[in-house]
């Protein structure tokens, strides 16, 4: 069954360095999200992208965030100059519709 | 705003019905969904629910919602040990974004 797959699966950075977050979705979807949960609260979006360009994002994705689709088959996040306060599991989907997302495994991002 | 909300605990005898509760506070919520996470794994999509319905049914599954008390809940029939998991309800408007609720722990008691 095709699904979702997330590199790596842990990553440990120092403050102030940039971050990429790897993220190859189901081949045949459209619609490809960022989500995040910092440890002990609820899961929270971060931004949708479809047809190549951002279709939503929340107001923690701020200038520090960009997404990317370069190839046709990864979608990236990257975070230009991490915080102590992005330490989180972050966690790619992807959907063929709006209606129904699919997630993957999750990268577990630890600021240090 | 969106808010949803969940008990974040619930034990339940092996071969009993667990039922998951859930309620949010935005009438115009279109769909409504149950995720489940196992230990380890990534948010596993069990079942959603569009908002003219007010039930149905998948295998062990069946989802209630109730748009008056703004009430959602999932049924899984003869629980067994690999139900054990958290299990998120989340709402959404049409468009892409997701709302989660905190989750809630199922324990299986043998």
């Amino acid at each position: 069954e095709p699904e979702v797959t997330q590199t790596p699966s842990h990553q440990v950075t120092q403050m102030g360095q940039e971050v990429i977050l790897r993220c190859v979705p189901i081949s045949n979807h459209l619609y490809f999200y960022w989500y995040r949960q910092i440890l002990g609260q609820k899961v929270e979006f971060l931004v949708s992208f479809y047809n190549n360009e951002i279709s939503e994002k929340s107001e923690i994705f701020d200038d520090q965030f960009s997404v990317e689709r370069p190839d046709g088959s990864n979608f990236t996040l990257k975070i230009r100059s991490t915080k102590l306060e992005d330490s989180a599991m972050y966690f790619c989907a992807s959907g063929i519709k709006k209606t129904e997302a699919f997630f993957g495994q999750g990268t577990r991002l630890t600021v240090v | 705003g969106e808010d949803v909300e969940q008990s974040l605990f619930l034990s339940v005898r092996e071969g009993d019905s667990s039922v998951i509760n859930c309620t949010y506070t935005d009438s115009s919520s279109t769909y409504l969904y149950w995720y489940k996470q196992e230990p380890g794994a990534g948010l596993q999509l069990l079942t959603y629910i569009f908002s003219n319905m007010d039930m149905k049914q998948d295998q062990r599954l069946t989802v209630l919602l109730n748009k008056k008390d703004k009430h959602l809940s999932l049924r899984i029939a003869d629980t067994q040990t690999g139900d054990s998991a958290i299990y998120f309800c989340a709402e959404s408007f049409g468009n892409e974004k997701l709302t989660f609720g905190t989750g809630t722990r199922l324990t299986i008691i043998p």
